[in-house]
This record gives C-alpha cells, sequence and structure tokens, in this order.
C-alpha cells in the first residue's frame, strides 16, 4: 500500500482562493519532504525541500509568499497555494525518503484547477 | 544546467519487444540511479535502481545496466506489454534518500498489442 498519502487528489477552486495539499509518510519518519509541481506530459520540477522544523528551501524562481510550506511534524508537510491564479494549475507531487528502506516514494498527486 | 540527458523523448514497441530507455548524467557524485514509473493521473512509483558498485541489476523483465566511466545508465524491458505502457523518469541522486533526485525529461513508452 501507499507509503505516502497525499490529499486532496483532485481540487478545483476560484481564482483568489487559497488551496492547501497534506502530504503524510504513512510508516516512517521523514524528516526531508520534497514539492514538486508537473505540467502535462512534462517531467517533475522540484518546487522546494520542506524541513521539519525549519523553513523551506525554495528553488529559484519559485515563490516563497505564493507557495507556501510547513512541515509541522515528522509525518505530515503541508504545501498551501496563496490567491490562486488560473496558471498554478498544475499537477502538484509530494515525496519522502525513508532510509531504512533506501526509497524515496512519492505521493498520488494532486490536480489543481484554478477558474 | 542540465545534469541529467533522457532519450528518446517517446518509444513505440510491439507487444514482446524490448524497450530501451538511456540516461546520461554529468555529475559524479551521484551514487544511486533508480528509474521511475509514472501513469496518467498518478505519482511516479519506483521501478528498479542500481549502485554504481554493479554493472547490471535484473527484476523480472525489468533490467538496468550501467556504465560508470560513459556516465550512463539504461532501462531494458524485455517482452514489453501493454501494460507497461507509462512515461519512464530516471532520476539519480547523491548521498541519501534524504536528497533530491534530479529527473531526466522522461520517455513515453507505448506498447501496442
Amino acid at each position: 500500500g501507499a507509503v505516502v498519502s497525499q490529499h486532496p487528489s483532485w481540487v478545483i477552486c476560484k481564482s483568489g482562493t487559497s488551496v492547501k495539499i497534506e502530504c503524510r509518510s504513512l510508516d516512517f519518519q521523514a524528516t526531508t519532504m520534497f514539492w514538486y509541481r508537473q505540467f502535462p506530459k512534462q517531467s517533475l520540477m522540484l518546487m522546494a525541500t520542506s524541513n521539519e522544523g525549519s523553513k523551506a528551501t525554495y528553488e529559484q524562481g519559485v515563490e516563497k509568499d505564493k507557495f507556501l510550506i510547513n512541515h509541522a511534524s515528522l509525518t505530515l508537510s503541508t504545501l498551501t497555494v496563496t490567491s490562486a491564479h488560473p496558471e498554478d494549475s498544475s499537477f502538484y507531487i509530494c515525496s519522502a525518503g525513508s532510509l531504512a528502506k533506501n526509497i524515496q516514494y512519492f505521493g498520488a498527486g494532486t490536480r489543481l484547477s484554478v477558474l | 544546467q542540465q545534469q541529467v540527458k533522457q532519450s528518446p523523448q517517446s518509444l513505440i514497441v510491439q507487444k514482446g519487444g524490448i524497450s530501451i530507455i538511456n540516461c546520461a548524467y554529468e555529475n559524479t557524485a551521484f551514487d544511486y540511479f533508480p528509474w521511475y514509473q509514472q501513469f496518467p493521473g498518478k505519482g511516479p512509483a519506483l521501478l528498479i535502481a542500481i549502485r554504481p558498485d554493479v554493472s547490471e541489476k535484473k527484476e523480472g523483465r525489468f533490467t538496468i545496466s550501467f556504465n560508470k566511466s560513459a556516465k550512463q545508465f539504461s532501462l531494458h524491458i524485455m517482452d514489453s506489454q501493454p501494460g507497461d505502457s507509462a512515461t519512464y523518469f530516471c532520476a539519480p541522486y547523491s548521498g541519501s534518500t534524504l536528497g533530491r533526485l534530479y529527473f531526466g525529461r522522461g520517455t513515453q513508452l507505448t506498447v501496442w498489442p
């Protein structure tokens, strides 16, 4: 079964509203989680590295104030898309690494559609 | 700087044929070389991975071949099946699984029945 749970799987919102996406590691503690964005027929683009108990590290070109990341516990990281606009519509995916299993697991992704 | 170059971008194979996808990398610090499989609307799932101390690893119909000197590794899918139709990504990285992956651009594989 899934070891990284991502919720919701699909969300539709109006322009200007904020959307929160949750990423949970189910059977291991994840001090670091990653957030990716993927456009149709393209590769995954790393947006930010989420560190438990500290500020996230954002990739160049990613707006920190627009994509708020919180990693409040060892099993939960959240990505909030603030004041969403149609150009934010995309597929957002999180991942977390399990040291014990030596595998990085991915969530099932969240399809965000901003009207 | 593009650290990982994946080819081909798309691949069409007859059922039962062999699918081969290649990945070239620049960063010699990479020490873990995974291939991920992604179906439409889903997150990537680890398919098979190799460490640089071996040149080949086989798991069922899937084989990774690794050439350290050429800084290349490839995925071979034997007896390709329609259910293998998906997008495949190489995503090498260095250090532990707590580190970031560097994704290739992906290969869209279509297996015709």
